[in-house]
């Protein structure tokens, strides 16, 4: 079962534009981590944000995070053609279980 | 440093035969993963092991699909037989510590059963 929904199903923008993907998810957790995959790929990590923390930052990835909400967003600025992927929130939750989401399929135009 | 090494990355079989993956995690990494992907979807945990213990196996089918790590190194998942709905993508994870943080990913056993 999945723990985590990515909001939208699919994104499909120009480069040079910010993109937003939303998760929410339904129980406590410990903390909540977004992965990237390349079409027949494995998964690539790109940020953890514990559930003590609010925002966090890496190079041109903005993820935050509202507990109260049970949800995060993870914000890509200035997108490129190379950050065409699926992303995945993926939440951490009592007894170490990594649960994921369905995922975004992010497509960045030329 | 190497990756997660699985093997192999595509496998074309009949319904009810049996096939085996296997899963090289990076090496000094005690705890281990095999989660299934569907297409279009997110992957779901199979099994976790912590070094040789099956920790996690809750969602394993055990009816079918078996899986062992000899040693607390590699790993191998089995399904025998395999059924239709089984055709999906095999991932194994590792990662240092089983507080989690971040998840290293092999690139995947893609399994088609006709």
């Amino acid at each position: 079962s999945q723990q985590g929904e990515e909001d939208p199903q699919a994104l499909s923008i120009q480069e040079g534009e910010n993109a937003t993907m939303n998760c929410s998810y339904k129980t406590s957790i410990n903390n909540l981590q977004w992965y990237r995959q390349n079409s027949g790929r494995g998964l690539v990590h790109l940020i953890l944000i514990r559930s003590n923390e609010r925002e966090k930052h890496s190079g041109r990835l903005r993820v935050t995070l509202d507990t109260s909400k049970k949800s995060s967003s993870l914000l890509i600025t200035a997108s490129r053609a190379a950050d065409t992927a699926s992303y995945f929130c993926a939440t951490e939750t009592s007894g170490s279980r990594l649960t994921f989401g369905e995922g975004t399929q992010l497509t960045v135009n030329p | 440093e190497a990756g997660v090494v699985q093997s192999p990355r595509y496998k074309i079989i009949e319904k009810k035969q049996p096939v085996a993956f296997w899963c090289n995690p990076i090496s000094g990494h005690n705890t281990l993963y095999w989660y299934l992907q569907n297409l279009g979807q997110g992957p779901e945990l199979l099994i976790r092991y912590e070094n040789e213990e099956a920790v996690d196996d809750s969602q394993l089918p055990k009816d079918r699909f078996s899986a062992e790590r000899l040693k607390g190194v590699d790993s191998t998942l089995k399904i025998q037989p395999a059924e239709l709905g089984d055709s999906a993508v095999y991932l194994c994870a590792s990662s240092s510590s089983r507080f989690t943080g971040e998840l290293f990913f092999g690139e995947g056993s893609r399994l088609t059963v006709l």
